[in-house]
């Protein structure tokens, strides 16, 4: 039961360089995440899709774009990479809201990113 | 906005000792409460949840109560153990419409406990 598997886990990238962070979940749910974790910043939401084809900026958006290549994945790309996008990225899963598993999100298990 | 207010520790506690992490939340609507539990390089998951007040969540030894009346979901567990060591974030959901869930994370407490 593989549930939200992100990749790569680690990657090191030169100060403009691009990059595509790949997720993908198996659980069939609709609204897909990406988020970023900063020492004492908790997670901040960077992008979402709600549904297959529709994808909205979150908290931190500037410097990255996303695609919700169909139901199952979902992609945050680094156009241009900057120091200070050097994060954690989680990308989570969830049922829409109303369904039996309500407001809880299924993580992967992290992208550790370093920009120099 | 929504937030959620929890301290950033560290917690240092012994093998065995009582547990408590602090949670307070401001929203706007009736949401619901989690807390998730993040172990050393792994993503963060479900450790127990609310979705209505007085409701009290439980998993693990651990249970947290909804308490509308302080706006507050305080993480308990009576005799914590190495194992627990983790970092551990309080969490609200909302309907954000549209279908997707909006969820506002606390910063993390972090936890050591040590034999």
């Amino acid at each position: 039961n593989a549930g939200v598997t992100q990749t790569p886990k680690f990657q090191v990238l030169k100060t403009g360089q691009s990059m595509t962070l790949q997720c993908a979940q198996d659980m069939n749910h609709n609204s897909m995440y990406w988020y970023r974790q900063d020492p004492g910043m908790g997670l901040r939401l960077i992008y979402y899709s709600a549904s297959e084809g529709t994808t909205d900026k979150g908290e931190v958006p500037n410097g990255y774009n996303v695609s919700r290549l169909n139901k199952r994945e979902f992609s945050l790309r680094l156009e241009s990479a900057a120091p200070s996008q050097t994060s954690v990225y989680f990308c989570a899963s969830s049922e829409n809201w109303g369904q039996p598993n309500t407001g809880e999100l299924f993580f992967g298990e992290g992208s550790r990113l370093t920009v120099l | 906005g929504d937030s959620v207010t929890q301290m950033e520790g560290p917690v240092t506690l012994s093998e065995e000792a009582f547990l408590t992490i602090n949670c307070t939340y401001t929203a706007t609507g009736y949401p619901s409460l989690f807390w998730y539990v993040q172990y050393p390089g792994e993503g963060l998951q479900l450790l127990l949840k609310a979705t209505k007040a007085d409701d009290k969540g439980s998993n693990k030894g651990f249970e947290a109560t909804y308490r509308k009346e302080t706006t507050s979901f305080h993480l308990e567990k009576g005799s914590v153990q190495v194992s627990d060591s983790a970092v551990y974030f309080c969490a609200l959901s909302e309907d954000g419409g549209g279908g997707y869930q909006k969820v506002t994370f606390g910063i993390g407490t972090k936890l050591q406990v040590i034999p």
